[in-house]
């Protein structure tokens, strides 16, 4: 089964709209967090998480997480047409002695101008 | 700098061929990796090496072959390729400290490969 999983899939926005991407988790010996952005080819990093409760911020974007409710979100405030991409979550675990990072399926973000 | 550079960008092959993908960082970073990524899908772990040691195979078909020449480099040789392999092939690579990666992974733009 999945062990993260994305919400929404997909969403579509105006210019200076507010998102927030959702990302819940499921995995034993949970490492931390990651958020990245993907749009042509290569993810670019964003955000690593690796405690509860505290807000990692740049810019217009910022990121939290729950451990104990296993789910992050991120946030994107004043959003441009720059910000289209798609935002993958991932997860870093520790599995038989060697660490894994498993992505969620992504939320495909359109602004429109 | 965080750049990890993948060679080539694009790449068509037939199944009777032989190519290899190449990844190369500057970072010294000890672990590298290779995902795969087919279109509208999340990047799927192939392999992993840790200070040059293959350390993960995620039951991967032998007709792919890492090879971790030395820090740098991390190479992937294709052979015998099937049309449903084609996809867009990511290295990463990421720190490891005291034998536990601070696992940011920093990924390449990719090869996108089509095999016919």
């Amino acid at each position: 089964e999945d062990k993260v999983v994305q919400s929404p899939l997909s969403l579509v926005v105006h210019e200076g709209d507010t998102v927030t991407l959702n990302c819940s988790y499921e995995v034993t010996n949970f490492r931390s967090l990651l958020w990245y952005k993907q749009e042509k080819k290569a993810p670019t990093f964003l955000f690593m998480l690796t405690s509860s409760g505290i807000e990692k911020k740049s810019g217009r974007l910022s990121s939290i997480l729950d451990k104990k409710e296993l789910f992050s979100i991120l946030n994107i405030t004043a959003t441009q047409t720059g910000d289209s991409a798609v935002y993958l979550c991932a997860v870093d675990y520790a599995q038989g002695g060697s660490e894994k990072l498993v992505f969620g399926k992504g939320t495909k973000l359109t602004v429109n101008p | 700098d965080t750049e990890v550079t993948q060679t080539p960008k694009h790449l068509v092959m037939g199944m009777t061929n032989k190519k290899s993908l190449k990844c190369e960082q500057h970072m010294g970073h000890r672990a590298m990796y290779w995902y795969k990524q087919k279109a509208k899908k999340p990047p799927e772990l192939m392999f992993v090496y840790s200070y040059e040691k293959l350390s993960i195979n995620e039951s991967v078909p032998s007709r792919f072959s890492p090879e971790c020449p030395n820090s740098s480099l991390l190479n992937l040789h294709l052979h015998a390729l099937q049309p449903e392999d084609s996809a867009l092939y990511l290295c990463a690579s990421s720190q490891v400290l005291a034998g536990v990666s601070k696992n940011i992974q920093y990924f390449g733009a990719g090869t996108r490969l089509s095999v016919l």
